[in-house]
């Protein structure tokens, strides 16, 4: 069964910092992208960055570009979200999310079930 | 960037009924690279369609998509109470990829 376990949200200060992980089992973790995606409260889908499965290719969103940093580790079958000066409005639940192909399509057909970050003073 | 813009905002029917919902680019997408998402409440989002039509697995074949270019068009067919969610439209064919805004179905 192919799974995905975020953890590492949180409380953080307005330009503070967070490091988002995923664990992904149930299937070959480098044969897939990876990407973030963030929902803030009430609100709808933000895509927020894409790593592709070997390759090393990644993509940001405007939003968070410069700031967020996406990275994995293939043998531990992990990814992550590196966060730095962090706004007010990046709070969000984050999800993890898989792709359906190794490079990154932005086509997720399996998510995790989220990671609360707040971002408050 | 593209803008999806989404169809109605929310959708009251009931079980047994037909949605239809609509996604419109503010360029062409292609047929590529079209996905819709349904999200219950407190849930993660799940991938019903990708490729504009294709099921993605364990989609039941009462979900259709369509639709090419600008736009596109989500079908379910005999609302079961399941159905009753909130539907993502987005597009992968250029970066940033961006989804709709939503469109809740509600009974």
């Amino acid at each position: 069964e192919v799974q995905m376990s975020e953890s590492g949200g949180g409380l953080a200060q307005p330009g503070g910092s967070l490091r988002l992980s995923c664990a992904g089992s149930g299937f070959t973790f480098d044969n897939y992208a990876m990407s973030w995606v963030r929902q803030a409260p009430g609100k709808g889908l933000e895509w927020v960055s894409s790593m592709s499965g070997t390759s090393g290719d990644t993509f940001y969103a405007d939003s968070v570009k410069g700031r967020f940093i996406i990275s994995r580790d293939n043998s531990k079958n992990t990814l992550f979200l590196e966060m730095n000066n962090l706004r007010v409005e990046d709070t969000a639940v984050y999800y993890c999310a898989k792709d359906l192909l190794r490079r990154a399509t932005g086509m997720s057909d399996y998510w995790g079930q989220g990671t609360l970050v707040t971002v408050s003073s | 960037e593209i803008v999806l813009t989404q169809s109605p905002g929310t959708l009251s029917l009931s079980p047994g009924e037909r949605a239809t919902l609509s996604c419109r680019a503010s360029q062409s997408v292609g047929s590529s690279y079209l996905a819709w998402y349904q999200q219950r409440p407190g849930q993660a989002p799940r991938l019903l369609i990708f490729g504009a039509s294709n099921r993605a697995s364990g989609i039941p074949d009462r979900f259709t998509g369509s639709g090419s270019g600008t736009d596109f068009t989500l079908t379910i067919n005999r609302l079961e109470p399941e159905d009753f969610a909130v539907y993502y439209c987005q597009q992968c064919a250029r970066s940033p990829w961006t989804f709709g805004q939503g469109t809740r179905v509600e009974i």
